[in-house]
């Protein structure tokens, strides 16, 4: 089992639209959780951290369900500038400061 | 944007070849990372430093040679590579808290490797 599993997508919406990904993790010692957003051909970047009483960041709200270990990225009133790979992150203590990465979930926005 | 830069962008080499990436942090972090992506997988991790210290080898084959002069700077030394080392890769720095906690860390743009 790989130790963080995403849908891999594609997730095609039309712009408006409310799309929910979810992520599952393995390690239920694991800490911290992180979503980044990755655009084609660039870098990583950091989307929100995931906080047990989860959080939101204008349209984004991030959920975590640590007796499910899952955790859930939710996108309202989606744009066409959404569109781009969700990684869900984990990171756990027993591994030092390492993070792992899943292997994205694909979201694209159409008009 | 993020404070993490990497030169060069673009690089071409040849198998026989020796060329280095560099990557700096300007956040005041203490780790230092390297990752591997290639094309539609997701991100690897190479190499580990905190605090200078090179603290995880993924596996990595011997032909990369990381090198943290400082807690700023990170290089990784490239020689006799093969083809199926085309790739992205990116640096990340991040603060680790006490007892190793992970906070979030912050990537450079990449260095988009070919090698032919």
């Amino acid at each position: 089992r790989k130790e963080v599993e995403q849908d891999p997508g594609p997730f095609n919406v039309p712009e408006g639209a409310t799309v929910a990904f979810n992520c599952t993790y393995s390690n239920s010692a694991s800490q911290s959780f992180f979503w980044y957003r990755q655009d084609c051909r660039k870098e990583p970047k950091l989307l929100m951290s995931v906080y047990s009483s989860g959080n939101e960041d204008g349209r984004f709200t991030a959920q975590l369900n640590r007796a499910s270990q899952y955790i859930s990225l939710l996108i309202r009133d989606s744009k066409l500038s959404d569109s781009a790979t969700y990684l869900c992150v984990v990171s756990k203590i027993q591994y030092g400061n390492k993070l792992v990465f899943g292997a994205g979930t694909i979201l694209r926005v159409k008009s | 944007e993020t404070g993490v830069t990497q030169t060069p962008r673009h690089l071409v080499m040849g198998m026989t070849n020796k060329k280095s990436l560099k990557c700096e942090q300007h956040l005041g972090h203490n780790a230092m990372y390297w990752y591997k992506q290639s094309a539609k997988k997701p991100l690897e991790l190479m190499f580990v430093y905190n605090f200078k210290e090179q603290t995880e080898n993924n596996s990595v084959p011997s032909r990369f040679s990381p090198e943290c002069p400082n807690s700023s700077h990170l290089f990784l030394h490239l020689h006799t590579l093969q083809p199926e080392d085309s790739a992205l890769y990116l640096c990340a720095s991040s603060r680790v808290g006490e007892g190793g906690i992970s906070y979030e860390q912050y990537f450079g743009p990449g260095t988009r490797l070919t090698v032919t």
